[in-house]
């Protein structure tokens, strides 16, 4: 069963850049793995920020952006606010497992 | 508008079973993969399993720690998707959420839609 693996906490100062990222137990990330980024705030369903590694949807801020670095998948945000204080989720796909989520990052804005 | 909303959850007994519905609307949910997610109180996401379209002849997969107890089966005439628990045990205490497959690729298990979630808490 593949892990995937995220930090349990970051903190960014506003206006700052912060990078998130995810890892895969079973090797390096790649664009197969079809990265997945989703917002979650409190009491709220989670919002997909980032699909297929790098691309946004129409609501997704400018300010965040994917990529693949150094073997994971990578959240970064440039020009940060106190609403993107959240929980951050990264997904990614294995074939004939599922899609499997990431524990989660919680992101301090302070 | 894109909607999905989540329905019949509740509270159930150990051992008992449920049944989750979710209605779509604003898009053509036959031609989508759907997919189940949860998140038991405190943590984080975890996917259930998936039904795809009828031209993948509506297969589905679960994930393991639900796999044989659960059932995903989707009414394509009625823009519905549903969630058959069975067995149901403590640790499936969660919100749960359905979500719209972004690609219909067979190993593609990406979401771009969620709905809301329906709790469901398992519980004597």
């Amino acid at each position: 069963q593949a892990v995937v693996t995220q930090e349990p906490s970051l903190t960014v100062s506003p206006g700052g850049t912060v990078t998130l990222t995810c890892g895969s137990s079973t090797g390096a990330v790649t664009s197969g793995h079809y990265p997945y980024w989703f917002q979650q705030k409190p009491g709220q369903a989670p919002r997909t920020l980032i699909y297929d590694t790098s691309n946004k949807h129409s609501w997704t801020p400018a300010r965040f952006s994917g990529s693949l670095l150094g073997g994971k998948a990578a959240l970064t945000l440039s020009g940060a606010q106190p609403e993107d204080e959240a929980e951050y989720y990264c997904l990614l796909s294995y074939s004939g497992v599922g899609g499997v989520f990431g524990g989660g990052t919680k992101l301090t804005v302070l | 508008e894109v909607q999905l909303v989540e329905s019949g959850g509740g509270l159930v007994q150990p051992g008992g079973s449920l049944r989750l519905s979710c209605a779509a609307s604003g898009f053509t949910f036959s031609d989508h993969y759907m997919d189940w997610v949860r998140q038991a109180p405190g943590k984080g996401l975890e996917w259930v399993g998936r039904t795809r379209n009828k031209a993948n002849s509506y297969t589905t997969e679960y994930a393991a720690s639900v796999k044989g107890r659960f059932t995903i089966s989707r009414d394509d005439s009625k823009n519905s998707l549903y969630l058959q628990m069975n067995s149901l045990k403590t640790e499936d205490t969660a919100v749960y959420y359905c979500a719209r497959g972004l690609r219909s690729y067979y190993y593609y298990y990406g979401m771009d839609v969620w709905g809301q979630g329906t709790t469901v808490t398992v519980s004597s």
